[in-house]
């Protein structure tokens, strides 16, 4: 699986947009990207993934540049409870999905 | 999306001693895995559970530390054999390919917190 780069931390007026990169320069024409997070004291939640095109859903919009080689996620209306660890994963789909977690973004969102 | 339950939720143990953790999903999944997170360290992931065989364990881990069960396609359980403080960490249950999930999505249990004396 491709390596990804995502920044350590984060921070985020409450209401405003988060837009968290990922770069994932190595990633191979098969591999999506994932991407979940972790509130504090619970298990890791899937949040979206996409291949090429942008997506979106309840929870966030990801945009892949077109080189596929870097990510954006966006929480449109962050909130407190958006404060968490932000992992950004590239993985094939196979059968046997395995994630390899990175340092992950350290998202604070603040009043 | 699969709704899981990890039990026991946290424990305290003694060095030497065993620790049986269990992991049971609402709906019947193609594929289980374990997970370990170290304190403020991020997921590393142990060993895939395979349902009727033996299960598929990652570089560093190893059977007889790490046993692993899965009789059926909703539960699964890890054990932690003869603990050391080493070994306290989170361990989490993840399921994938779920009835009416969509696939190649990992769900996660809440789970165990574990500290070792």
């Amino acid at each position: 699986d491709a390596k990804t780069t995502q920044p350590t931390s984060m921070d985020c007026a409450e209401g405003r947009a988060a837009n968290l990169p990922c770069n994932h320069s190595t990633i191979s024409g098969n591999e999506y990207v994932y991407w979940y997070r972790q509130i504090h004291s619970q298990g890791p939640q899937y949040i979206i993934h996409g291949l090429k095109n942008n997506e979106t859903n309840e929870m966030a919009s990801l945009i892949i540049t077109e080189d596929r080689k870097s990510s954006t996620l966006i929480l449109p209306h962050a909130t407190l409870r958006d404060t968490a660890v932000y992992y950004c994963i590239v993985t094939s789909t196979g059968t046997a999905s395995k994630l390899t977690f990175g340092t992950g973004t350290r998202l604070q969102v603040t009043l | 999306s699969a709704v899981i339950s990890q039990k026991p939720s946290r424990d305290i143990c003694q060095r030497g001693t065993s620790l049986t953790i269990q992991c049971q999903v609402d709906s019947q999944v193609t594929m289980m895995f374990w997970y370990r997170q170290q304190p403020g360290q991020s997921l590393t992931l142990i060993a895939t559970a395979n349902q009727g065989s033996e299960a598929t364990y990652e570089s560093g881990f190893v059977i007889d530390k790490f046993p692993i069960s899965r009789p059926n396609l909703t539960f699964s359980t890890l054990t932690v054999s003869n603990m050391s403080p080493e070994d306290s960490s989170i361990y989490l249950c993840s399921v994938e390919g779920g009835l009416g999930s969509p696939g190649n999505i990992q769900y996660f249990g809440a789970g165990t917190r574990l500290s070792v004396l």
